[in-house]
């Protein structure tokens, strides 16, 4: 499968634990980027990457996220101490080298905190 | 203002109608334009993109108005299985693909 990959797909965890996502992107794709979706909302834009660069982050993206790509391959995205107002979907997508083409997502992983 | 505003719906059409959503933007400097659907719980796919020229794919015709700031979907003989959240988005400079909260389909017999 060479399509956008994430992991886990459904995550419950208790109020105040550390969670970890995994997002594997289309091999040839550069840019990388992390969105949440609630129910009847659109997806929100988290933060993005360029190769391993982390060139955008969201006000959305609170002291307690962190995001990383660390050879500019796969990303990870942490949230630390996490709330209930944290579940949600947890989005990844990736699109290639010319700005203007589609991003490809994966099937998400949905956070749900108790 | 939201970047990208849609009416959420939903949406309510029988078999066979013909329906259209707009789609509006704030940033006049928007350069790249698309049309995704959601299935409930799935994740978002690329329905088409938008050209400057309006184009069709099938039953589906995009448009886009830069000067009023706004794109639509034409779906013509709608299908029980086009029944789905359409999403608009819309790329700025820095690529960064905005989404709006999505129109909500139902098609029903």
């Amino acid at each position: 499968d060479t399509g956008v990959s994430q992991n886990p797909r459904h995550k419950i965890t208790k109020r105040g634990q550390n969670v970890t996502f995994r997002c594997d992107p289309i091999s040839e794709h550069n840019r990388l980027y992390w969105y949440r979706q609630t129910l009847g909302q659109g997806p929100e834009f988290l933060t993005y990457f360029q190769n391993e660069a982390q060139l955008e982050k969201s006000r959305l993206l609170s002291d307690r996220f962190s995001a990383e790509r660390p050879k500019g391959s796969f990303s990870t995205l942490e949230i630390q101490r996490t709330e209930q107002g944290d579940s949600a979907m947890y989005l990844c997508a990736s699109s290639g080298v010319t700005g203007d083409t589609e991003a490809f997502f994966g099937q998400g992983t949905r956070l749900t905190v108790v | 203002r939201k970047e990208v505003e849609q009416d959420p719906g939903p949406f309510n059409v029988p078999e066979g109608a013909t329906v259209a959503f707009n789609c509006t933007y704030s940033n006049s400097a928007s350069q790249s334009f698309f049309w995704y659907r959601q299935d409930c719980r799935k994740e978002p796919k690329l329905l088409m993109s938008v050209y400057s020229s309006g184009n069709e794919d099938g039953r589906f015709t995009a448009q886009l108005n830069r000067a009023s700031q706004y794109i639509s979907l034409l779906i013509r003989d709608s299908k029980l299985s086009d029944s789905a959240t359409y999403l608009c988005v819309v790329k700025g400079g820095s690529y960064i693909p905005t989404f709006g909260r999505g129109t909500s389909l139902i098609v029903h017999p």
